[in-house]
């Protein structure tokens, strides 16, 4: 069945540090979706990317989507406490219902303050 | 406030006993769904509801029994769960945009349950 892998699992780094998760699906996906979970929470939404290359940027996150639409990032400049939390990528399942996400199990990310 | 509020927030309960999570969506969404989150495993699709019709079941054993009486409100009852059912059961809502096939999901804060 379809995957959608993420890497690293875990991501520790230095306060002022960047950061960068990545997300690979098996399939085409017709659109990304990205989420984070901060400790003890729940997934809140971050952002959607439709386009083939699309980036797109919120403050300091940087959110990519690649040409051939199988795989995404989401880049952290200069990280924060406040970035603490499990960064989850989610795509359509292929040939399936708008309905069905596949989640990626998420990389977690700590900072040092 | 996420707009979507789960009860109980946490629920402990033995193999025998029969329990419910309720769920309910303050968005104005015409779609909702239940999620399960265990450690170290991908976010679970377990139901998912549009317009009080159930359109999605990932094979999902039966002592997961779903219910949804209206647009706002999701019920997931809970009868002689097994120890491995202990999770983080999430309730999202979602406005349907088929058109464009981009649901965006809005959680609730989670039920945490624990099955001894």
């Amino acid at each position: 069945g379809q995957q959608v892998m993420q890497i690293p699992q875990y991501q520790h780094v230095q306060e002022g540090e960047d950061f960068t998760t990545y997300c690979n699906s098996s399939t085409t996906l017709s659109n990304i979706q990205w989420y984070k979970q901060r400790p003890g929470g729940h997934p809140v939404f971050l952002i959607q990317l439709v386009k083939s290359g699309e980036v797109k940027k919120q403050k300091r996150l940087t959110f990519q989507f690649g040409e051939a639409k199988k795989n995404s990032s989401l880049h952290i400049t200069a990280t924060q406490t406040t970035d603490v939390g499990t960064y989850f990528c989610a795509g359509p399942v292929s040939g399936g219902s708008n309905y069905k996400l596949t989640f990626g199990k998420g990389t977690l990310l700590t900072v040092n303050p | 406030e996420t707009g979507v509020t789960q009860t109980p927030r946490h629920l402990v309960m033995g193999m025998t006993n029969k329990k419910s999570l309720k769920c309910e969506q303050h968005l104005g969404h015409n779609a909702m769904y239940w999620y399960k989150q265990s450690a170290k495993k991908p976010l679970e699709l377990m139901f998912v509801y549009s317009l009080e019709e159930r359109v999605e079941n990932n094979s999902v054993p039966s002592r997961f029994s779903p219910e949804c009486p209206n647009s706002s409100h999701l019920f997931l009852h809970l009868h002689t769960l097994q120890p491995e059912d202990s999770a983080l059961y999430l309730c999202a809502s979602s406005q349907d945009r088929s058109a464009s096939g981009a649901n965006v999901l809005t959680f609730g804060a989670g039920s945490r349950l624990t099955v001894l």
